[in-house]
């Protein structure tokens, strides 16, 4: 069966600071890929997608960048770290039109 | 704009009364997928159902019924005999497929739904 993980649970990083978030599947192959942001007051915000390895299509122009190293690999990155990127981060794969999530990353930018 | 709309914020209840989340979408595609997910306290998102526009029959898993109903673009949820469990936040989904193959999804804001025993 098919899994996904999300590393780390939560996180506080300082304002400038850089940033990495992962997220990994298990158990399919060249999935879709997304990574949303959820920031307080539940709407989600779709970040990034990506069809296959090295292919990442932007939705919205902000301080952060994704990267697919490997087939089920998706990592979110920043440089530098504003207050307005703190949220709930959530990565997904997508089954036959359905998409699961991942655990989620928590970030607080103090 | 907004392509899928949750109108209801919040919405509570006591243990055991039934609860409607409704959920109103706009398309122009004629090949699209709806969803349901369910965001406990914990944060995961959890998927519930999926629907496409070609099947238009209700259905009912447990406790969960779903009603899709394309002459008023609407895809509403009924939790039935709620349960203190079912206090989460839900939200609908909509993928068109016809003009988007990557999948991605358009959101609604999404329904705090409170059960209080």
């Amino acid at each position: 069966s098919q899994t996904i993980h999300q590393w780390p649970a939560t996180l506080v990083q300082p304002v400038g600071s850089p940033l990495s978030l992962e997220c990994t599947v298990e158990g399919t192959s060249n999935p879709n890929l997304y990574w949303y942001r959820q920031a307080a007051g539940r709407g989600l915000q779709l970040l990034f997608y990506s069809v296959g390895i090295g292919q990442i299509s932007s939705e919205v122009p902000q301080n952060l960048s994704a990267s697919r190293p490997q087939d089920r690999q998706f990592i979110l990155s920043s440089k530098k770290l504003l207050l307005s990127d703190s949220g709930f981060y959530l990565c997904a794969w997508r089954g036959t039109a359905e998409q699961y999530f991942g655990p989620g990353t928590r970030l607080t930018v103090t | 704009a907004q392509k899928v709309t949750q109108a209801q914020t919040e919405i509570s209840v006591v243990e055991k009364e039934d609860v409607t989340l409704d959920c109103v979408y706009e398309t122009r595609d004629t090949t699209y997928y709806l969803f349901w997910y369910k965001q406990p306290p914990s944060g995961e998102l959890v998927f519930l159902i999926r629907r496409n526009s070609f099947d238009e029959q209700n259905e009912i898993s447990g406790r969960y019924s779903w009603n899709f109903q394309k002459s008023t673009s609407s895809f509403n949820f009924t939790i039935t005999a709620s349960q203190v469990v079912d206090s989460a936040v839900y939200f609908c989904a909509l993928s068109e497929e016809a003009t988007d193959s990557w999948g991605k999804f358009q959101f609604g804001a999404g329904t705090q739904v409170v059960v209080t025993p």
